[in-house]
């Protein structure tokens, strides 16, 4: 493809219930960051990884969340046990070289957490 | 601690005007900046960044940007809007080895 996808575009949740969030980055992309954007505010950075390494997880805001990327392509983010302060948009992005600082970002998942 | 400020929560332009979106960091370096702009339901689109050398970079869509370490700003401007310019923009900060701080965003509306 010829950006970064992301699935699926909306997810409306109970709270309580797991969700998983997909995204397809570039192909050949080494680098791919998540980010939480809450509504009215600036992107905030979860995790990143290189290629299937998870180098930095530091922005993760609780043991509820994980992500992994176990061939170095597609990722996956899981939220466990939604909570109404989860909702907000999931926004992934790929770089194609370590250290490279030029991401490019899918278009996002809106989670709504009721 | 790092963050990126954008003064500006909500600017509206008449469409051919110029527009300046401000953005401050505070930072113990020069950090790496950049502006993004995301239009309703879509990602965010780099328009411009800078690393070193020239102050003043050339972006997309007829941007540009002025970093002024002085000021620690890295302001945007267009000398002319258009109204397909009506969107969200980001200042985003990166310092080696680290991830990207975003601002809060400034929402532009242009008027026709």
């Amino acid at each position: 493809g010829a950006g970064v996808s992301q699935s699926p575009r909306y997810k409306v949740a109970k709270r309580g219930q797991d969700v998983a969030l997909r995204c397809d980055p570039i192909s050949g992309h080494v680098s791919l960051f998540w980010y939480q954007q809450a509504l009215g505010q600036g992107p905030e950075f979860l995790t990143y990884f290189q290629n299937e390494a998870q180098l930095d997880k530091s922005g993760l805001p609780s043991d509820r969340f994980f992500a992994e990327r176990p061939e170095g392509s597609v990722s996956t983010l899981k939220i466990q046990r939604t909570q109404q302060e989860d909702s907000a948009v999931y926004l992934c992005a790929s770089s194609d070289r370590r250290g490279s600082y030029e991401q490019y970002f899918g278009p996002g998942t809106r989670l709504t957490v009721t | 601690a790092q963050s990126v400020t954008q003064p500006d929560i909500h600017i509206t332009v008449s469409e051919g005007a110029s527009l300046e979106l401000r953005c401050n960091y505070s930072y113990g370096a020069t950090p790496y900046l950049f502006w993004y702009v995301q239009s309703p339901g879509q990602g965010l689109q780099l328009l411009l960044k800078y690393f070193s050398g020239d102050t003043l970079v050339q972006g997309i869509k007829g941007f540009e940007a002025e970093f002024k370490r002085s000021q620690s700003s890295f302001n945007l401007r267009k000398p002319s809007v258009h109204w397909s310019d009506a969107a969200e923009y980001f200042c985003a900060v990166a310092f080696y080895g680290q991830n990207f701080v975003f601002g809060p965003g400034t929402r532009l509306s242009v008027l026709p």
